[in-house]
This record gives structure tokens, C-alpha cells and sequence, in this order.
């Protein structure tokens, strides 16, 4: 059973929101952190933020102002909006779990989404 | 932010061989650092963290070492199923990953 996976449109059209949905099998600790992260094809992995179990959030400087990641009530899920898509937002999303808000412990199989008219 | 550059981008080597990557932080990062292995298609699969500490179920001939601004990630006696791209993590301040190294075949 695939611990996380992700799910939503691989499809964005610019200047529209990017919204991914993150479902977990893997239970639930305060440890775990949820994440997002994306990663360009042959560039290193760029996290964006994470949501803790109680639902605070800290986010990478550089989305700051545009992304907003959420715990989804009543279910084991969580999400992704990033507003304002461009096509620099082109990447495969994984949504993970960070231990302890630190390195990342568990990975889903990631999701490519493209940013184009 | 902090930068994290690793070198060599990519290292040609043989099983049996002995590897060393070197990951450098533009800052102090104490020992706040993980490293990941990637395959082609796949998410990257957590190797070490805390610079030295090896995640459970990881082979012993993976190594880390360092600590401020210069790491290290070897693996003793490559392995056929160790040829991929290796990327570190630094998260002393929020989280910067490096660029890679791709390990590909001599």
C-alpha cells in the first residue's frame, strides 16, 4: 500500500490555481509534518512548505505569498493550492511527510503537473 | 537562503569502487543534513539524516560525515542497485536540497 499519494489535475492553465490533494495511509503522529514538495526534471527537489498535525504551517520563502497548504478535516488528507501558476511552476508534486518539520521520511510516487495554455 | 552545491555533478565509477560526494553549505548548518538516493521515475528514498545517522533499513556501506559547512555522503563497495542520483538536504534553515550527483556506470 502506497504510504501517500497524490492526486488532481496534471493540467493548470496559467495564471489559475494549482490545487493537489494528498491522501495518507500511513496513520497519523505528531512527528510527522505534511509536505509538499516539487521537483523539475533533472534539478534538485525544492520543498515548499508543510502543515504540522495541530494545522500551524511554515512555508519556503520563495512561495510564501502564493501557496497555502491545509489539513483536510475529517479525512487523511491534506492539500496544496498555489496560486497565480506559471509555467516555472511546472514540476512533479510529491506530498511527503517531514519528521519532525526536518528531512523527509516518507515520499508519495509524485505527480507531474504542467502549467500551459 | 542557504545554498547547498554538490560536486561532482556526476561521478563515473565501477562496482566495487569506492565513492565520495561532497555537499557544501553557504552557511553553518551544524549537523542539520539529510541525504537521498533517486532513480529515474521515482521519488528520492531517504539515505542518512542528522549528517551521520543511517536511516534503518539502508545498507552499512553508506556513510555520512561532516558538519558546519562541508559534508560528505560514501558509499564503500558500489553496488550495482547504487547507481542512481544522490541529492543532500540541508534543514537548519527551512530546507535546501542540492543539485545532485549522478553516479552512472565506467
Amino acid at each position: 500500500q502506497v504510504p501517500l499519494k497524490e492526486s488532481g489535475p496534471g493540467l493548470v492553465k496559467p495564471s489559475e490555481t494549482l490545487s493537489l490533494t494528498c491522501t495518507v495511509s500511513i496513520g497519523s503522529s505528531d512527528s510527522f509534518y505534511w509536505s509538499w514538495i516539487r521537483q523539475v526534471p533533472g534539478k534538485g527537489p525544492e520543498c515548499l512548505g508543510f502543515v504540522s498535525p495541530s494545522g500551524g504551517t511554515s512555508y519556503n520563502p520563495s512561495v510564501k505569498d502564493r501557496v497555502t497548504i491545509s489539513l483536510v478535516t475529517g479525512k487523511n488528507q491534506f492539500s496544496l493550492r498555489l496560486t497565480s501558476a506559471t509555467a516555472a511552476d511546472t514540476a512533479v508534486y510529491y506530498c511527503a511527510s517531514l519528521k519532525n518539520a526536518d528531512y523527509v521520511g516518507w515520499w508519495g510516487q509524485g505527480l507531474l503537473v504542467t502549467v500551459s495554455s | 537562503d542557504i545554498q547547498m552545491t554538490q560536486s561532482p555533478s556526476t561521478l563515473s565509477a565501477s562496482v566495487g569502487d569506492r565513492v565520495t560526494i561532497t555537499c557544501r553549505a553557504s552557511q553553518g548548518i551544524s549537523i542539520w543534513l539529510a541525504w537521498y538516493q533517486q532513480k529515474p521515475g521515482k521519488a528520492p528514498n531517504l539515505l542518512i539524516y542528522k549528517a551521520s545517522t543511517l536511516e534503518s533499513g539502508v545498507p552499512s556501506r553508506f556513510s555520512g560525515s561532516g558538519s558546519g559547512t562541508e559534508f560528505t555522503l560514501t558509499i564503500n563497495s558500489l553496488q550495482p542497485d547504487d547507481f542512481a542520483t544522490y541529492f543532500c538536504q540541508q534543514y537548519h534553515d527551512y530546507w535546501t536540497f542540492g543539485q545532485g550527483t549522478k553516479i552512472d556506470m565506467k
